[in-house]
C-alpha cells in the first residue's frame, strides 16, 4: 500500500541543522511532489513548502526562506528537507505528506501522511 | 496569501448530536476553470498525523464514515458530523490548497460532553 515512513527523532542545539527524510513507498514516485508540514506542541499546523518529485519545481513558505531546503532523491524514492540554523521555535513534529507533481492549480490537498519526526530545539 | 479561519476554536457535544465546523477563506478558493473548490478538511487525533476527511470541499476521503459531509463554496465552508461518536474526539483542520502558500485554520478542538 502507499506509505510514507520518515526518519526518527531528533535533537539538536541552537544553531545547527537537521535533515529529515521521507521514503515513499506502493507508488509512483515521480508521478507526486511533497509537502512539508510541521506542527509546534500544542499547536496547529503550517505549511513549510511544497517539492515536485517530477521536475524538482519547489516553493517554500516565506517565512522560512534561506533556511529550508527541499530535495528528492529518485533513485531512493526520498525526500528531504533541511532546516539550518535551527532556533528553540523550531520545536515540533514534521511531516511529509504527498502533493501534487506540478504546482497550482494541480495541488490536490494531503491524501497520504508520513508518521512525524520530532526535532527538538534545546541547548 | 490566503488566511483560513475557522470556527468555533472548541465545541463539546453529547454523543448523537449533530457537530458543525465552519471555515472562512480570507479569498475565494474556487477556481473557475474547473469548479472546484480547492478545499480540505482534516481529523487529528493526539499523537497522530492528520487524515483527509474530505477534498474538494464535498468529497468524502474513501473509507471515511458517511456521517462525516463537508458543504460550501467560494469562502464559507462547512464539516458536518451527523451524529457524534465517541471516537470523532479530535481536532480538525480546514486547509486550502488553492495557491502556495498553502494554509491551515487554527483548527477546532471537538469534544463529548
Amino acid at each position: 500500500q502507499v506509505r510514507l515512513v520518515q526518519s526518527g527523532a531528533e535533537v539538536k542545539k541552537p544553531g545547527a541543522s537537521v535533515k529529515v527524510s521521507c521514503k515513499a513507498s506502493g507508488y509512483t514516485f515521480t508521478n507526486f511532489g511533497f509537502s512539508w508540514v510541521r506542527q509546534a506542541p500544542g499547536q496547529g499546523l503550517e505549511w513549510m513548502g511544497w517539492i515536485s518529485a517530477y521536475n524538482g519545481n519547489i516553493n517554500y513558505a516565506q517565512k522560512l526562506q534561506g533556511r529550508v531546503t527541499m530535495s528528492t532523491d529518485t533513485s531512493t524514492n526520498t525526500a528531504y528537507m533541511e532546516l539550518r540554523s535551527l532556533r528553540y521555535d523550531d520545536t515540533a513534529v514534521y511531516y511529509c505528506a504527498r502533493d501534487a507533481s506540478v504546482g497550482p492549480p494541480h495541488f490536490s490537498g494531503f491524501h497520504i501522511w508520513g508518521q512525524g519526526t520530532m526535532v527538538t530545539v534545546s541547548s | 496569501d490566503i488566511v483560513m479561519t475557522q470556527s468555533p476554536d472548541s465545541l463539546a457535544l453529547s454523543l448523537g448530536e449533530r457537530a458543525t465546523i465552519n471555515c472562512k477563506s480570507s479569498q475565494s478558493v474556487l477556481y473557475s476553470s474547473n469548479n472546484k473548490n480547492y478545499l480540505a478538511w482534516y481529523q487529528q487525533k493526539p499523537g497522530q498525523p492528520p487524515k483527509m476527511l474530505i477534498y474538494w470541499a464535498s468529497t468524502r476521503e474513501s473509507g471515511v464514515p458517511d456521517r462525516f459531509s463537508g458543504s460550501g463554496s467560494g469562502t464559507d465552508f462547512t464539516l458536518t458530523i451527523s451524529s457524534l461518536q465517541a471516537e470523532d474526539v479530535a481536532v480538525y483542520y480546514c486547509q486550502q490548497y488553492y495557491s502556495a502558500p498553502q494554509s491551515f485554520g487554527q483548527g477546532t478542538k471537538l469534544e463529548i460532553k
